[in-house]
C-alpha cells in the first residue's frame, strides 16, 4: 500500500511551547489529508481535514487557533499545537487520501507536554 | 457520530477464523464499509472495503447482508499478530468530504 510518514514520533515538550508535526504522503500526491487525535484506550477522534492549497476545516470543538494545519504542497501537512499545556497530550495521528479514494494512516505522534 | 455499532472485545484461538460482526442500520446508499485495524500505539491499517458485494483480499473477506444494515470481517485462520482492535467505519461520500470517523472498535484478542 501507499506509505504515509509522520515526523516525529514522539515529542515531548514543555507547557507554552509550541509543537510541529508533519504529514507526508511517500509516494503518491494527496489532495487531502486528515488529522486525528486518540487518547488511551480511546478511539481515535477526527479534528480537521486539510485540503491542499486552501484553508482547512475543522470538526466542531476544535479550536482552530489552537491547532494551526497547513497543506501547502501535494505531499505535506503539518499540524501545529499552538501553546500547548499538559491537556493537549496525546496521539496524533494523520491520514493522506489517494487519488482512487483509499485512506492510508501515519504511524502516529505521541506527543507528552510537561 | 460513528454510524457503526460493534461488540467492545471478542476472543478467538489462533488457526481459527475470526468473524467479527458489525451493525450500520442507518447507512446510505453510496456509503461505504470500510475495516481498519490499530495495532498498540501505532496508525490504523486498512484492510478491507465494500459497498454491496462481498469482498475478498489477501487480509481478509468482508460479507455485506443483502440489506446493507449489517456486515462481518473474516479472517481465515488469525494468528497472534492479529490481536488488534478492529474498527468498522461507514465512510462520508466523497462528494462529502469522505471523511472517516471511527467508532469504538472491537479488540480482538488471539489466543495460542
Amino acid at each position: 500500500g501507499a506509505v504515509v510518514s509522520q515526523h516525529p514520533s514522539r515529542v515531548i515538550c514543555k507547557s507554552g511551547t509550541s509543537v510541529k508535526i508533519e504529514c507526508r504522503s511517500l509516494d503518491f500526491q494527496a489532495t487531502t489529508m486528515f488529522w486525528y487525535r486518540q487518547f488511551p484506550k480511546k478511539s481515535l477522534m477526527l479534528m480537521a481535514t486539510s485540503n491542499e492549497g486552501s484553508k482547512a476545516t475543522y470538526e466542531q470543538g476544535v479550536e482552530k487557533d489552537k491547532f494551526l494545519i497547513n497543506h501547502a504542497s501535494l505531499t505535506l501537512s503539518t499540524l501545529t499545537v499552538t501553546s500547548a499545556h499538559p491537556e493537549d497530550s496525546s496521539f496524533y495521528i494523520c491520514s493522506a487520501r489517494t487519488t482512487n479514494e483509499k485512506l492510508f494512516f501515519g504511524s502516529g505522534t505521541q506527543l507528552s507536554v510537561l | 457520530d460513528a454510524k457503526t455499532t460493534q461488540p467492545p472485545s471478542m476472543d478467538c484461538a489462533e488457526g481459527r477464523a475470526a468473524n467479527l460482526p458489525c451493525n450500520h442500520s442507518t447507512i446510505s446508499g453510496n456509503e461505504y464499509v470500510y475495516w481498519y485495524r490499530q495495532i498498540h500505539s501505532q496508525g490504523p491499517q486498512y484492510i478491507i472495503h465494500g459497498l454491496k458485494n462481498n469482498e475478498t483480499n489477501e487480509m481478509a473477506s468482508l460479507i455485506i447482508t443483502e440489506d446493507r444494515k449489517s456486515s462481518t470481517l473474516i479472517l481465515p485462520h488469525a494468528t497472534l499478530r492479529d490481536t488488534a482492535v478492529y474498527y468498522c467505519i461507514v465512510r462520508v461520500p466523497y462528494n462529502q468530504g469522505g471523511k472517516l470517523i471511527f467508532g469504538q472498535g472491537t479488540e480482538l484478542s488471539v489466543k495460542p
